[in-house]
């Protein structure tokens, strides 16, 4: 069964680097997104992806983070500068954008700032 | 006010009970939810998806919709100790894309 894969499993890195949380989508699926997680937080939206552009973003999602689609199959999520509240489960998501289809997510980025 | 609202629990059940989770919401622009089940440390899978008022069955689960109260459950029936997770109730106004509103989830724990 196709599947979200995320690497790495666990990031940690020191405030003020930049980070990368790298995700492959399923193949057939045309939009992709980013959720986060804050540790005993709900799961919120961070941004949506579609056709290479951005199609909708939250407050959250400043100038601090980025995304890109670099070739046919990663889709990834930078933070220029990283802070402590940035710690948290990163999420991608993937869907086709056909009718009623569901969003699948990948097993999550633990993302640890120092 | 929230625009999900659910009652993060925890909800502690003995085997083979019956699990009532539900979500109240209150932008009536909401037009399709679903319910995600969620691990520790893992990513959500969806469970249930429905989209207009009443009732959904798939197995062990029933999915209801009230869009003229903005309420949401989810049953889980002859509850096992592997249905011990978070269930996450989440919503979104678009059909086919579009960012998901997510409820902040509730725990649930199925004693053998």
């Amino acid at each position: 069964e196709p599947e979200v894969t995320q690497t790495p499993s666990h990031q940690v890195t020191q405030m003020g680097q930049e980070v990368i949380l790298r995700c492959v989508p399923i193949s057939n699926h045309l939009y992709f997104y980013w959720y986060r997680q804050i540790l005993g937080q709900k799961v919120e939206f961070l941004v949506s992806f579609y056709n290479n552009e951005i199609s909708e973003k939250s407050e959250i999602f400043d100038d601090q983070f980025s995304v890109e689609r670099p070739d046919g199959s990663n889709f990834t999520l930078k933070i220029r500068s990283t802070k402590l509240e940035d710690s948290a489960m990163y999420f991608c998501a993937s869907n086709t954008g056909k009718l009623f289809n569901e969003q699948f997510f990948g097993p999550g980025t633990r993302l640890t700032v120092l | 006010q929230k625009e999900v609202e659910q009652d993060p629990g925890p909800l502690s059940v003995p085997e083979g009970a019956i699990v009532s989770l539900n979500c109240t919401y209150s932008n009536s622009a909401f037009q399709y939810f679903m319910w995600y089940r969620q691990y520790s440390r893992k990513g959500p899978e969806l469970l249930m998806y429905t989209y207009s008022s009443g009732n959904k069955e798939d197995g062990r689960f029933t999915a209801q919709v009230d869009k003229s109260s903005k309420y949401i459950s989810l049953f889980i029936r002859d509850s096992q100790p592997s249905d011990s997770a978070t269930y996450l109730c989440a919503m979104r106004i678009t059909d086919s894309w579009g960012k998901l509103q997510f409820g902040a989830g509730t725990q649930v724990v199925v004693t053998p």
